[in-house]
């Protein structure tokens, strides 16, 4: 297995230009999360999906994020505007099921640098 | 999900054990303890996970005192490769729970 794959692993992009960020989940798994890490608020969860429906999307945060799961094998994240606050790494994980029985795979992540 | 305390960091000699220790003094009964990891520039890995018992796997060994009040997480001879940050957290049992991260643990492996 592959793991979880994230395209590009770097990004720079400017001010105003719009991103996109992309995932493929492991095969099988039924839950898809979107993490950003910074160094003022470390990990945060934006948003996950649950066979390729968003479940929870409040830690998205501005209107200028969107993400969604067309299949059980894709995932994007995009930011439209971008700005140079939205610096930071961006995960993606996939889960086989969901609860505290269960762990998460992460990708290898997406720096993403706006100037 | 209850809260999680650990230290900012600690060190280890190579080869020797490593004991990386978490308070979570208010866990309900229905949450677990997971322990995941930061490699520098990497995704967290997962690590080990336990309810009530002592759990072992080939990465770590999981121990949970009777109350499940703390924990330690024991990588048995550490090397240079562990140096990350390690991550402590409880998580409930229900389908919405999130996984959550704190600040962890920076544990430095020195030669």
């Amino acid at each position: 297995d592959a793991g979880v794959i994230q395209s590009p692993r770097h990004e720079v992009t400017e001010m105003g230009q719009e991103v996109t960020l992309r995932c493929k989940p492991i095969s099988g798994h039924d839950y898809l999360f979107w993490y950003r890490q910074t160094m003022m608020r470390g990990l945060e969860l934006l948003i996950y999906f649950n066979n390729n429906v968003p479940i929870d999307d409040s830690g998205m945060p501005e209107d200028r994020f969107s993400a969604k799961m067309p299949n059980a094998s894709f995932s994007t994240l995009k930011i439209q505007p971008s700005e140079p606050r939205d610096s930071a790494v961006y995960f993606c994980a996939s889960s086989l099921a969901h609860g505290g029985n269960y762990g998460y795979t992460f990708g290898s992540g997406t720096r993403l640098t706006v100037v | 999900d209850a809260k999680t305390t650990q230290p900012t960091s600690m060190d280890c000699a190579e080869g020797r054990a490593a004991n990386l220790p978490c308070n979570h003094s208010t866990i309900s009964g229905n949450e677990y303890v997971y322990w995941y990891r930061q490699i520098h520039s990497q995704g967290p890995q997962y690590i080990i996970h336990g309810l009530k018992n002592n759990e072992t796997n080939e990465m770590a060994s999981l121990i949970i005192t009777e109350d499940r009040k703390s924990s330690t997480l024991i990588l048995p001879h550490a090397t240079l490769r562990d140096t990350a940050v390690y991550y402590c957290i409880v998580r409930r049992s229900g389908a919405n729970s999130k996984l959550t991260f704190g600040k962890g643990i920076t544990l430095s492996v020195r030669p």
